[in-house]
């Protein structure tokens, strides 16, 4: 079965340093990859999703990911982190039309 | 586009009482899904539908659980003689979904409700 890996339970950083959290998937075809993030208390918003093409995806609020097929990988990077970029962070991989997700990764901002 | 919505957003219950709870989708969304999320932890497949048809239900889904989509739009979800275990956010998503491909496949969630159940 397939299934997603967040190695970091909780990350800090300082604002306006760079960040990326990792997520690794298994999966034996090419995976549909997703972020999302949830705010306290919120449901998810998608931040960016790969299917194919370009391994490099831009998403909303300055968020970028990276899929790797050799390292089964989709890292989300973001070169300087704001202080309302606090939340959990969740990546997901499309299996048989439903999402099976991480455990999400908690982003604390440090002033 | 009014995005997925959801009601009510908290619900707090006596063990033993049934609950029921309501999802409208993103208007001509075909597929709507429901997942459940605990405290820690990442959401997990419930069920989903094709229009009005239930095309899955995980093996999380007890008996106590019921989905409907009567008319292929909204949906409810209820939970019979509830239990303290099934204190947990309950989230809704939709998606285009009528085949494969990117655009279809794309889920967008509304914003939960949270069950606690006493």
């Amino acid at each position: 079965a397939q299934s997603v890996t967040q190695p970091d339970i909780h990350i800090t950083v300082s604002e306006g340093a760079s960040l990326e959290l990792r997520c690794n998937y298994s999966y034996g075809a090419t995976p549909y990859l997703f972020w999302y993030v949830q705010s306290p208390g919120q449901g998810l918003q998608l931040l960016l999703k790969y299917f194919s093409g370009d391994t490099l995806v831009q998403g909303i609020k300055g968020f970028e990911a990276e899929f790797k097929r050799s390292q089964s990988s989709f890292n989300l990077r973001k070169p300087s982190v704001h202080w309302s970029d606090a939340a959990e962070y969740f990546c997901a991989v499309i299996q048989g039309g439903k999402l099976i997700f991480g455990q999400g990764t908690e982003l604390s901002v440090k002033p | 586009d009014t995005g997925v919505s959801q009601n009510p957003r908290h619900k707090i219950t006596k063990r033993g009482q049934n609950v029921t709870f309501r999802c409208d989708p993103i208007s001509e969304h075909n597929r709507l899904y429901w997942y459940r999320q605990t405290l820690g932890q990442g959401p997990e497949f419930l069920t989903y539908f094709q229009n009005e048809a239930q095309l899955e239900k995980s093996r999380l889904l007890s008996d106590r659980f019921s989905a409907e989509r009567p008319k292929g739009s909204f949906s409810t979800l209820e939970i019979q003689r509830t239990e303290q275990g099934d204190s947990a956010m309950y989230l809704c998503a939709s998606s285009p979904g009528t085949s494969g491909g990117a655009y279809q496949e794309t889920q967008y969630f509304g914003p939960g409700t949270r069950l606690l159940v006493l």
